[in-house]
């Protein structure tokens, strides 16, 4: 099974700064199956972006992802009130997927 | 408007058996994969297994095979996750959720239900 670490657990931010977040495999992932999500306090997982780097539907544009192989990111260009939120990456391989632990993005 | 609708918040004893669904409208739910996944309070997310409704074709987490069993009846475009005997550390909330493309398994899951919470108590 893959498993993916994301960093930093909490990450405390301004609006307006940028963010960056990462997540890492154990192993290779094919880039068409690594997807970000945002979650909010009492809210179903929203999905951002899928493909590593393509936005989803609605999705504003100061989201968007990179990455390849075992390395991945999600950066949030210039944060919004509406941003802070949970986010988690996730895979798919070998007829099975896994979740990122999350990354808590907060109010400085 | 393409949607996933969960049954509602469920309150069992340890040792009595459960069935959620999450019912599918605004699209053909027989050609997209619905996926279940469990958030424990204050956790992760946790991927527990995939079904495609057209022939019912089943994949689960290795965590989680033997532990539920996912089902889906295509004619009234419904899916389901059971527990035969629940046990207190099954208490969390569980979603569902739409593979973004047709017929397609892994782009990701674009359409999520509202979230069913289950709780296990004495």
């Amino acid at each position: 099974e893959i498993v993916l670490t994301q960093s930093p657990g909490t990450l405390s931010l301004s609006p307006g700064e940028r963010a960056t977040l990462s997540c890492r495999a154990s192993q290779s992932v094919s880039s068409s199956y690594l997807a970000w999500y945002q979650q909010k306090p009492g809210q179903a997982p929203r999905l951002l972006i899928y493909g590593a780097s393509t936005r989803a539907t609605g999705i504003p544009d100061r989201f968007s992802g990179s990455g390849s192989g075992t390395d991945f990111t999600l950066t949030i260009s210039r944060l919004e009130p509406e941003d802070f939120a949970v986010y988690y990456c996730q895979q798919y391989g070998s007829s099975s997927y896994t979740f990122g632990q999350g990354t808590k993005l907060e109010i400085k | 408007e393409v949607q996933l609708v969960q049954s509602g918040a469920e309150v069992k004893r340890p040792g009595e058996s459960l069935r959620i669904s999450c019912e599918g409208s605004g699209y053909s739910f027989t050609n997209y994969w619905i996926a279940w996944v469990r958030q424990m309070p204050g956790k992760g997310l946790e991927w527990m297994g995939i079904i495609y409704p057209g022939d019912s074709n089943t994949k689960y987490s290795p965590s989680f095979q033997g532990q539920v069993t996912i089902s889906a009846d295509k004619f009234i475009s419904t899916a389901y996750l059971q527990w035969s005997s629940l046990k207190a550390s099954d208490t969390a909330m569980y979603y569902c959720a739409r593979s973004r493309d047709a017929y397609t398994v892994g782009i990701a899951f674009d359409i999520w239900g509202q979230g069913t919470m289950v709780t296990v108590s004495s």
